[in-house]
C-alpha cells in the first residue's frame, strides 16, 4: 500500500531564505507527483506536476524534483516571502491522488 | 481561468440525516473525483468517476455514500445517513482526460455533523 510522508511537519523561516520541503513515498510505481498549496480553510491549489519520466519542474521561484528510484521528491522555494506561508502537500498519482500530511510553512517578515 | 465550484461552502446537518454535496467540474473535463480531509488529517481519496460510472473507490466509500452526475454539469456526493465521523472538508476535483494533466480542485465543502 502506498504511503506518502512529508518532512518536516512544520517549518518557520525568515523572509528571503531558500528552503526545501521533502516528500517520500514507498511505492515507486507512480504515474506522476503533484505539489499543492493549501491556505487555512481553503481548497488545494496545484503548484507543480512532475511526470514520472521527468526529473524536475520549475515555476517561478518554485522547483520540484522527483527521484522515483529512491521514492523522493523535493520542493525548493527560493527567496521565500510572507505570502508563501501555507501548508504544502505532495501527492503521488496512480490514477487517484495519495497525499502526504503536509508541511506547514511560516515565513516571518 | 475555468474552475471547479462546490456548493455549499459549509453544511451543518443533524446526525442520521442525508446530505448532498454539489460540484460543478470544469466544463470539458471527463474525470471526476471526491476527496475528504478530516480536520488535522491527510486528504483522502473517496471515489473516481468516469463515463457515468465509478472507476475506483476507497474503503471509506461504503454503502452510505453514492455519487451521481444527474445532468451535463453537476457531480454530486450523497451521504445517506450521516455519522459524526463524516464531519470533514469534502473536495471535488476534475481532470480533462486520462493523460498526464493535473486534477483541478474546488474550494471544498465543510460538512459539520451535529
Amino acid at each position: 500500500k502506498q504511503e506518502v510522508t512529508q518532512i518536516p511537519a512544520a517549518l518557520s523561516v525568515p523572509e528571503g531564505e531558500n528552503l526545501v520541503l521533502n516528500c517520500s513515498f514507498t511505492d515507486s510505481a507512480i504515474y506522476n507527483l503533484q505539489w499543492f498549496r493549501q491556505d487555512p480553510g481553503k481548497g488545494l491549489t496545484s503548484l507543480l506536476l512532475i511526470q514520472s519520466s521527468q526529473r524536475e519542474q520549475t515555476s517561478g521561484r518554485l522547483n520540484a524534483s522527483l527521484d522515483k528510484s529512491s521514492g523522493r521528491s523535493t520542493l525548493y522555494i527560493a527567496a521565500s516571502q510572507p505570502g508563501d506561508s501555507a501548508t504544502y502537500l505532495c501527492a503521488v498519482i496512480s490514477g487517484k491522488l495519495i497525499f502526504g500530511q503536509g508541511t506547514e510553512l511560516s515565513v516571518k517578515p | 481561468e475555468p474552475e471547479v465550484t462546490q456548493t455549499p461552502s459549509h453544511q451543518v446537518t443533524q446526525m442520521g440525516q442525508e446530505v448532498i454535496l454539489r460540484c460543478v467540474p470544469i466544463s470539458n473535463h471527463l474525470y471526476f473525483y471526491w476527496y475528504r480531509q478530516i480536520l488535522g488529517q491527510k486528504v483522502e481519496f473517496l471515489v473516481s468517476f468516469y463515463n457515468n460510472e465509478i472507476s475506483e473507490k476507497s474503503e471509506i466509500f461504503d454503502d452510505q455514500f453514492s455519487v451521481e452526475r444527474p445532468d451535463g454539469s453537476n457531480f454530486t456526493l450523497k451521504i445517506r445517513s450521516t455519522k459524526l465521523e463524516d464531519s470533514a472538508m469534502y473536495f471535488c476535483a476534475s481532470k480533462v482526460d486520462h493523460s498526464n494533466q493535473p486534477q483541478h480542485f474546488g474550494d471544498g465543502t465543510r460538512l459539520s455533523i451535529l
